[in-house]
């Protein structure tokens, strides 16, 4: 089946010092659509960022996503932390074979201090 | 505007006590619905899908059963908790075509003791 990993645990940051959360997946099925969702502390996920388009950036409130399936990635980046980006990230993944069913990564937590 | 409403907010529950949790979606006609459950510290797990009234498919068997019993209703619930039960329960819709945004209500936190 599908599969997201996000090798990160936990990123601790200061502000300012640019954001890179990895995110690499697995599937067979050709045309997958990543997301990138986020969670604040006692808040649902929300979305973040989504692709469809091979070596397309992306971007949304600062943060950006290139969709590479040359090696299966879709890292999230943003040039300099806030503290109000801490928070738990997600990647997630649509094989586009059953409507709204998506695979997610474990998490990233991103703690941002001043 | 769509909204997604979810209760209760929070249960502590006895084990083999059974259980209920809703969902209520308004402002979308026939929205795609869904379960995840997200253990403490763990990651977001899809539990079940709805694409139409009565009709609810199961992703992972965790002893759980959903209902759709109206076009902007789903239900979770079992008759006998578990301990592994505990956890955050997220309620989610999306429109009816494929790798949409899928929105989450605000969630049920259940501690099963």
């Amino acid at each position: 089946g599908d599969s997201v990993t996000q090798t990160e645990g936990l990123v601790t940051l200061t502000e300012g010092l640019p954001v890179m959360l990895n995110c690499t997946y697995q599937t067979i099925y050709s045309n997958p659509f990543l997301f990138w969702y986020v969670q604040h502390l006692n808040e649902s996920p929300r979305l973040l960022l989504k692709s469809f388009t091979d070596n397309k950036r992306t971007e949304h409130q600062g943060f950006h996503a290139t969709l590479h399936k040359s090696s299966s990635s879709f890292h999230l980046q943003k040039s300099s932390a806030q503290l109000s980006d801490s928070a738990l990230y997600y990647c997630a993944l649509s094989d586009q074979q059953v409507v709204g069913q998506l695979t997610f990564g474990r998490g990233t937590r991103l703690q941002v201090y001043a | 505007a769509q909204t997604i409403h979810q209760w209760p907010v929070a249960e502590i529950k006895a084990v083999g006590s059974p259980l209920s949790l809703g969902c209520t979606i308004k402002g979308k006609s026939s929205p795609n619905l869904y379960w995840y459950w997200q253990a403490t510290g763990g990651t977001l797990q899809q539990l079940f899908y709805s694409i139409t009234v009565g009709q609810v498919e199961s992703v992972v068997q965790l002893n759980l059963s959903a209902s759709r019993p109206k076009d902007d209703q789903f239900i979770l619930s079992t008759e006998k908790l578990l301990l592994s039960h505990s956890g955050f329960y997220l309620c989610a819709w999306s429109r009816d075509n494929a790798n949409t945004e899928v929105f989450f209500g605000k969630g049920t936190r259940l501690t099963v003791v």
